[in-house]
């Protein structure tokens, strides 16, 4: 079993839609979450990073962390074509430790 | 503040050659991780070093691989005897990991990637 489960999509939705994406672990020890945005032959780009369970909002980006279900969202309000990317998300046990990533979920937003 | 750099961006070598990948952390970033990347899959750790030392290298296969981050200079990434299942998308991210308590004390910012084709 992965220590992480990410659907790999592709996920396709018109201009303006919520986006969610998720994914769930299997290691209770994970605190640290976070969702990286990795467009095409490039490096992937940090969007939201956060501690143990809860929700973070910056901008149009929600990160919702539910340990007790070991599952995390990303929402995406008002989706713009230029938010087509593939998403990852990433968890560690704690400062230092190596990130285990998903395997990452195609976005593409139709204009 | 430059970001995180790899070079080569793309590098292609025929079986059996060496395979060398750098990476230069940003600047006050004295942490480094690479990550291997193949097509349909996520990242993979692969190690993790600070200067001159090895912290974890878990991820790293027990032939053919090895890393060091000098003094002084870039990160090396090195393959021996490179096989056509080395072919993938390698990423070096570095981290200030500069002793601050709290979430972001481990952020890890990374490079653009280099492409190995291995023929």
């Amino acid at each position: 079993q992965k220590e992480v489960e990410q659907d790999p999509g592709p996920l396709s939705v018109p201009e303006g839609a919520i986006v969610s994406l998720n994914c769930t672990y299997s290691n209770s020890a994970f605190q640290y979450f976070m969702w990286y945005r990795q467009y095409s032959r490039k490096g992937p780009e940090l969007l939201m990073y956060t501690y143990s369970s809860g929700n973070k909002e910056d901008g149009r980006f929600t990160a919702q962390v539910d340990k007790s279900s070991k599952y995390i969202s990303l929402f995406i309000r008002d989706s713009q074509p230029s938010d087509s990317a593939t998403y990852l998300c990433a968890m560690s046990r704690n400062t230092g430790n190596q990130f285990y990533f998903g395997t990452g979920t195609s976005l593409t937003v139709i204009p | 503040n430059a970001g995180v750099m790899q070079n080569p961006r793309h590098l292609v070598r025929r079986r059996g050659q060496e395979a060398r990948l750098r990476c230069s952390p940003m600047k006050g970033h004295s942490h480094v991780y690479w990550y291997r990347q193949l097509p349909e899959e996520g990242l993979k750790f692969m190690v993790y070093l600070q200067k001159e030392n090895i912290i974890d290298e878990s991820g790293m296969p027990k032939e053919r691989f090895s890393a060091e981050f000098p003094k002084e200079g870039p990160s090396i990434l090195r393959i021996q005897q490179v096989v056509r299942g080395d072919s993938a998308a390698y990423f070096c991210a570095s981290s200030p990991l500069n002793g601050l308590a709290g979430p972001r004390a481990d952020e890890q910012f990374f490079g653009p990637g280099t492409r190995l084709t291995v023929l």
